[in-house]
């Protein structure tokens, strides 16, 4: 079955404890990306990536890194979280076979920054 | 201004209405564009890719406004599973751009 599979699902944890979010997928997509969503503000994307090795920031990168050595994983970094990073993250992927593709999504990761 | 911009609703429609949500983008550099469905905190699926000759899937239409740059959805025959929230996609320069709507939330009423 095709699909964005992000671990963990849910994680509880405290300010400056370095995390690491994983996204895999199985579709042997090129483009990957990573989402954080809140009330009000939509989905913002953090940093995508076009294949390996090749990464760039989206519109809110600051406090994140994220590194793409295999095509099918993107995890995302967390060296420092602070509170205002407790978000629900999405995980995407797709084709590039020109612009005209859809993301999948993984089922996005609920993070809580103490 | 925006970069992408949507009606937050709520919409509220008895079953069996028709519904329609604007989405007004930007960047007129923007190629590529697309309605997502997204369940209460779950993850966006795609419902729709939207053309420039307009597109129709079963009850949804999709329409593209190049020249006054917005996108619609039309939804007919209103269903309750219909309720969630809609979000439009609008992807610029190929992937390095791309930018959510905060999105439409509908409830379908019996």
């Amino acid at each position: 079955e095709a699909q964005v599979t992000q671990n963990p699902r849910y994680l509880i944890t405290v300010t400056g404890k370095k995390l690491t979010v994983t996204c895999s997928q199985n579709m042997n997509h090129e483009y990957m990306s990573w989402y954080r969503q809140d009330p009000g503000l939509g989905l913002r994307q953090i940093y995508y990536s076009m294949n390996v090795e090749v990464t760039d920031k989206g519109d809110v990168p600051e406090g994140y890194k994220v590194s793409r050595k295999e095509k099918r994983n993107f995890p995302l970094i967390l060296e420092s979280p602070s509170p205002n990073q407790t978000s629900l993250y999405f995980c995407a992927s797709s084709s590039y076979r020109g612009s005209n593709q859809p993301q999948h999504f993984g089922d996005g990761t609920r993070l809580s920054i103490l | 201004r925006k970069e992408v911009e949507q009606d937050p609703g709520p919409f509220n429609v008895p079953e069996g209405a028709t519904v329609a949500f604007n989405c007004t983008y930007s960047n007129s550099a923007s190629q590529s564009f697309f309605w997502y469905r997204q369940d209460c905190r779950k993850e966006p699926k795609l419902l729709m890719s939207v053309y420039s000759s307009g597109n129709e899937d079963g009850r949804f239409t999709a329409q593209l406004n190049r020249a006054s740059q917005y996108i619609s959805l039309l939804i007919r025959d209103s269903k309750l599973s219909d309720s969630a929230t809609y979000l439009c996609v609008v992807n610029t320069g190929g992937y390095q751009k791309v930018t959510f709507g905060t999105g439409t939330k509908l409830q379908v009423i019996p």
